[in-house]
């Protein structure tokens, strides 16, 4: 399995564009989450689909944020517009929600490093 | 709210050391305490993981020691390795099996491991 995958990796921005970070899950796996990660916050999660319904959006900042799930194996989290305190590496995690019981297991992608100037 | 509280920020040990990392939680419904390891550029991974049933779990030379009535739970790496310097997380967790369920993260212990 190729396991999660964002894209951009990295991603350099001015203030007030618009930002967009996709994330596909490891397929057949039905919950997924998005975590912010600074030196100062730590891992934040933003929020988490399972099966494709947004279950928790808590932790999503401000209306500037916003996330979709269309389909299973494609995920999107935006940011308009931008500001140079979303500065952060966002990660994309997956989980097959039946393995709870088992392991739990949440697999990472290797995040998307945003740069707001 | 922080429901995890992880220490020490940063560890620095000498090859062949013990490196200890220590966790703290609140809510008494967590049932599930997997540690995280994260190299630089990576996400995180899973190392190893306990549930309060065990009071100790031991994976090679990582050990998860748990103390369910001071709620609070440890990593041991034994014979520490440069190899192991990496970010390590401590979490916690209600398993909900059928709308999943999130994980709440510690704030992250720096390891550096010296040569």
């Amino acid at each position: 399995d190729a396991g999660v995958i964002q894209s951009p990796r990295h991603e350099v921005t001015e203030m007030g564009q618009e930002v967009t970070l996709r994330c596909k899950p490891i397929s057949g796996h039905n919950s997924l989450f998005w975590y912010r990660q600074t030196m100062m916050r730590g891992l934040e999660l933003l929020i988490y689909f399972n099966n494709n319904v947004p279950i928790d959006d808590s932790g999503m900042p401000e209306d500037r944020f916003s996330a979709k799930m269309p389909n299973a194996s494609f995920s999107t989290l935006k940011i308009q517009p931008s500001e140079p305190r979303d500065s952060a590496v966002y990660f994309c995690a997956s989980r097959a929600t039946g393995q709870l019981l088992n392991t739990g297991e949440l697999f990472f992608g290797e995040g998307s490093r945003l740069t707001v100037l | 709210q922080q429901q995890v509280k992880q220490s020490p920020q940063s560890l620095i040990v000498q090859k062949g050391g013990i490196s200890i990392i220590n966790c703290a939680y609140e809510n008494t419904a967590f049932d599930y305490f997997p540690w995280y390891q994260q190299f630089p550029g990576k996400g995180p991974a899973l190392l190893i993981a306990i549930r309060p049933d065990v009071s100790e779990k031991k994976e090679g030379r990582f050990t998860i020691s748990f103390n369910k009535s001071a709620k609070q739970f440890s990593l041991h790496i034994m014979d520490s390795q440069p190899g192991d310097s990496a970010t390590y997380f401590c979490a916690a967790t209600v398993p909900k099996e059928t709308s999943g369920s999130r994980l709440t993260f510690g704030e992250g212990t720096q390891l550096t491991v010296n040569p």
